[in-house]
């Protein structure tokens, strides 16, 4: 069975500082790797999208990919109060995700301190 | 904007009604939409994978008599909770899955439909 951890915090940042969320996945043949982020009450809304090994940045989000650790994390730099939020890490065993839906982790709850 | 809508956004029926949940993809077609579920404070679980003219895949543990999924069209699936009781209320999201990439990503969420069942 597909299981996607993440540690549930919450997890409490200064504003302006780096937040740092990890993700390990158990299915080794998962391509797709994905960071939603979700506020309460609303359906998620995708961060980022990483499908190899290294980092990827867009913006103030960094994500990164280790396949043989089975591990993917997301950094937030100079958080800001409105990132406060459940962040997502999903999995998927195609391309894209595409095919077969995705396995989503519990969640990381972050809060940004002002 | 919204590439997916989703209908209604809020619901509350009567414990042994029927309760159906539109999701449309806005201006791509959609030859397969996923129907997740998220309790309060839990992640979003998969139910079922709708595709276009076919029947649905469940999940294991997923009931498909009770939740009945329709995809008739490319651009409308249908999420049909049967005889509903409380423990069915849920936040339910579907997403569609684009035939083309757009921006990388392939894959587009629904806003979501809270299911009150009393």
């Amino acid at each position: 069975q597909k299981e996607v951890e993440q540690n549930s915090g919450p997890l409490s940042v200064p504003e302006g500082a780096i937040a740092s969320l990890n993700c390990t996945y158990s299915d080794r043949v998962s391509q797709s790797f994905f960071w939603y982020r979700q506020y309460s009450g609303k359906s998620p809304e995708l961060i980022m999208s990483i499908y190899s090994n290294g980092d990827k940045e867009d913006g103030r989000f960094t994500a990164q990919l280790n396949k043989a650790s089975q591990y993917v994390s997301l950094l937030i730099r100079d958080s800001q109060p409105s990132d406060s939020a459940t962040y997502l890490c999903a999995v998927a065993s195609s391309p894209g995700g595409g095919a077969d839906g995705l396995t989503f982790g519990k969640g990381t709850h972050l809060i940004i301190q002002p | 904007g919204a590439v997916v809508s989703q209908h209604p956004s809020r619901v509350i029926c009567k414990s042994g009604t029927s309760v159906k949940i539109e999701c449309r993809s806005l201006d791509f077609q959609a030859t397969t939409m996923f129907w997740y579920r998220q309790f309060p404070k839990q992640s979003l679980m998969l139910m079922a994978t709708s595709n276009e003219g076919s029947k649905a895949t469940y999940e294991q543990g997923v009931e498909k008599d009770k939740f009945l999924i329709n995809h008739a069209s490319l651009t409308l699936s249908t999420l049909t909770v049967t005889s509903a009781h409380p423990e069915d209320s849920s936040f339910y999201i579907c997403s569609a899955r684009a035939l083309r990439n757009r921006s990388g990503n392939t894959i587009y969420f629904g806003e979501g439909s809270w299911l009150t069942v009393v």
